[in-house]
């Protein structure tokens, strides 16, 4: 069974840096059909997507917001953190981990498991 | 970046109607386009992915078309549990979401 669950802080002061944790199970991290993606979404707004790792360990940004975050991962752990640094309050939102996964035949890059999302509140 | 235009926004329908949410892409994307389904407090559901392939466990009333730029969602018979926001997702290049259509009861 796939499961992914995101854990980190409720509330974070304006400018703080802000780390929060992915951590799966039913599938390994190094599998190299699948990778692992952070996605927010503001309250009332869309979607956004934010950072990727590929089961090789190569990571890709969102070209606006890449100055401020980090991916990484611990494939012992089965985790995947992101950092975001100097946060503001328009960055308030619930914040998804996702599994991206390719077939044995093809892949299109598509999330199949997400996680129930945190949400993160940023106030003094 | 490709960006990613959906509409309509917003739209009121009626149990047994046929619903169809479009994408467009900024650029080609060949058949790099998913569905995601999402309803309050919950995270997204995906519905099709490769443009046109159904999810495993979806209903077969929810089908989906296009590629390069231009694609469709399509619900053939709304029904209940389907009144929800939907996204486009191209995946040809990282990711972008489109910003959302909000299926409404009329």
């Amino acid at each position: 069974q796939v499961t992914l669950k995101e854990s980190g802080p409720v509330l974070v002061k304006p400018t703080e840096t802000l780390t929060l944790t992915c951590t799966v199970s039913g599938f390994s991290l190094s599998n190299v059909r699948m990778g692992v993606s952070w996605i927010r979404q503001p309250p009332g707004k869309a979607l956004e997507w934010l950072a990727h790792i590929f089961s090789d360990g190569d990571k890709s940004y969102s070209p606006s917001l890449k100055s401020r975050l980090t991916i990484s991962r611990d494939t012992s752990k089965s985790q995947v953190v992101l950092t975001m640094t100097n946060m503001d309050p328009v960055d308030t939102a619930t914040y998804y981990c996702a599994r991206l996964y390719c077939s044995r035949s093809s892949c299109y890059n598509q999330f199949d498991y997400w996680g129930q999302g945190t949400l993160v509140t940023i106030s003094s | 970046d490709i960006q990613m235009t959906q509409s309509p926004s917003s739209l009121s329908a009626s149990v047994g109607d046929r619903v169809t949410i479009t994408c467009r892409a900024s650029q080609s994307i060949s058949s790099y386009l998913n569905w995601y389904q999402q309803k309050p407090g919950k995270a997204p559901n995906l519905l099709i992915y490769a443009a046109s392939s159904l999810q495993s466990g979806v209903p077969s009333r929810f089908s989906g078309s296009g590629s390069g730029t231009d694609f469709t969602l399509t619900i053939t018979s709304l029904q209940p549990e389907d009144f929800a926001t939907y996204y486009c997702l191209q995946s040809y290049s990282t990711w972008t979401f489109g910003q959302g259509t909000k299926v409404e009861m009329k």
